[in-house]
């Protein structure tokens, strides 16, 4: 079964507002999680790595101040983004494992559309 | 030049036969290799986790990594319909196997 529960799957929303994306591990504890965006027919691209009780560290290129990261307990992740644009839509997975030499399990992903 | 090739495909088999995947990476680093599969519109699914060098095998899956060769494989006996998906070979070095970087993934067809 599914180790890492991600949601909602699928969310649409006007441009300028703000959508909120939930990452839960279950069963187990993570103090890491990660973020991932994936075009249509593309790999996945690290988006930014999620530390429980601090700051995310963010990848080149990934604007912090739009896609916000909340690591406030060991199960739950969550990725905001904000003030959303129609460039913003894609696939965004998040991960999570059990420890440092674990390998990563995945969400099944929420696809954004903006419109 | 990627960090990590794979042919993206698209490769399609008949049925039943063997089907062979295959990623080269450069950063000799890399300690950590695993398949995931994945099917549309879902996130990626473990498949096989290896460290190191070696073989290992589940069931109708067989991963080998040649580090010598920076070459990987992933194998699968008796095909059916139902792995029609798109396999990533991912990668990491360093701290573990989190920080993973993904080949573009090959999207294969299994005929009926």
């Amino acid at each position: 079964g599914a180790v890492v529960s991600q949601h909602p799957s699928w969310v649409i929303c006007k441009s300028g507002t703000s959508v909120k994306i939930e990452c839960r591990s279950l069963d187990f504890q993570a103090t890491t999680m990660f973020w991932y965006r994936q075009f249509p027919k593309q790999s996945l691209m690290l988006m930014a790595t999620s530390n429980e009780g601090s700051k995310a560290t963010y990848e080149q290129g990934v604007e912090k101040d739009k896609f916000l990261i909340n690591h406030a307990s060991l199960t739950l992740s969550t990725l905001t983004v904000t003030s959303a644009h129609p460039e913003d839509s894609s696939f965004y997975i998040c991960s999570a494992s059990w420890g440092v030499n674990s390998p990563l399990h995945f969400g099944n992903g929420t696809r954004l559309t903006v419109t | 030049q990627k960090e990590v090739e794979q042919d993206p495909g698209p490769l399609s088999v008949p049925e039943g036969a063997i089907v062979s995947l295959n990623c080269t990476y450069s950063n000799s680093a890399f300690q950590y290799f695993m398949w995931y599969r994945q099917y549309s519109r879902k996130g990626p699914e473990l498949l096989m986790y290896t460290y190191s060098s070696g073989n290992k095998e589940d069931g109708r899956f067989t991963a080998q990594v040649d580090k010598s060769s920076k070459y990987i494989s992933l194998f699968i006996r008796d095909s059916q319909p139902s792995d029609s998906a798109t396999y990533l070979c991912a990668m990491s070095a360093g701290r573990g196997a989190q920080k993973l970087v993904f080949g573009q993934g090959t999207r294969l067809t299994i005929n009926p």
